[in-house]
């Protein structure tokens, strides 16, 4: 399974586009890319997922380059209720549903 | 119905102590999970149930013992833990192991404390 790395916090301001990066540089070719976002003594919540270019839904959009090395989670107009950690997982479902956690990004959004 | 849960809420139980966690869906899945996390830590995988019967075991000590008794439940049998093992215990479920979908729905888990 690939390694994820992704900055430990990031602080945004209500309104603002938040761009949240993640490098997988050992990505495999069957590999997806999946992120989770994860309040406070909640379960994970799955946002999105994509394989390569771009993938958007009424959440979040998801960015993969051509060499897919790395990823950008794109939250909109975020609000103070986005707050939360998030999660870049990669991996395939050869793994037998085997989901990895990286150690996330925490996520602050000021008002 | 999307929802996973998961009974009870908070749990406290000395190191002598014979507890279970359990965890309920009833979307149809037909793979469920048990994750651990700490506080500050990601997830970990501990267990996955395929068509009720258990497909990963993440090298978990035996004090943790997971059940599967259909494709709605799933039990987490403790016994003699360590306080070590205080930690959020998580469910998830998803249709299955395979596919192309990463999405798996968890519960809002349970707030295990080991004295």
């Amino acid at each position: 399974l690939a390694k994820t790395t992704q900055p430990i916090s990031m602080d945004s301001y209500e309104g603002q586009e938040v761009n949240i990066t993640c490098s997988h540089n050992n990505i495999a070719t069957n590999d997806y890319i999946t992120w989770y976002q994860q309040f406070p003594s909640q379960g994970p919540r799955f946002i999105i997922q994509g394989y390569k270019t771009k993938v958007t839904n009424e959440v979040a959009s998801l960015f993969i380059p051509a060499d897919r090395k790395s990823s950008t989670l794109s939250l909109p107009r975020v609000s103070l209720s986005d707050t939360a950690v998030y999660y870049c997982l990669v991996g395939a479902w050869n793994q037998g549903g085997k989901l990895i956690f990286g150690q996330g990004t925490e996520l602050s959004v000021k008002p | 119905d999307t929802e996973v849960t998961q009974t009870p809420k908070h749990l406290v139980m000395g190191m002598t102590n014979k507890k279970s966690l359990k965890c309920e869906q009833h979307m149809g899945h037909r793979a469920m999970y048990w994750y651990k996390q700490k506080a500050k830590k990601p997830p970990e995988l501990m267990f996955v149930y395929s068509y009720e019967k258990l497909s990963i075991n993440e090298s978990v000590p035996s004090r943790f013992s997971p059940e599967c008794p259909n494709s709605s439940l799933l039990n987490l049998h403790l016994h003699a833990l360590q306080p070590e093992d205080s930690a959020l215990y998580l469910c998830a479920s998803s249709q299955t192991t395979s596919g192309d979908s990463y999405e798996q729905y968890f519960g809002p888990g349970t707030r295990l404390t080991v004295t």
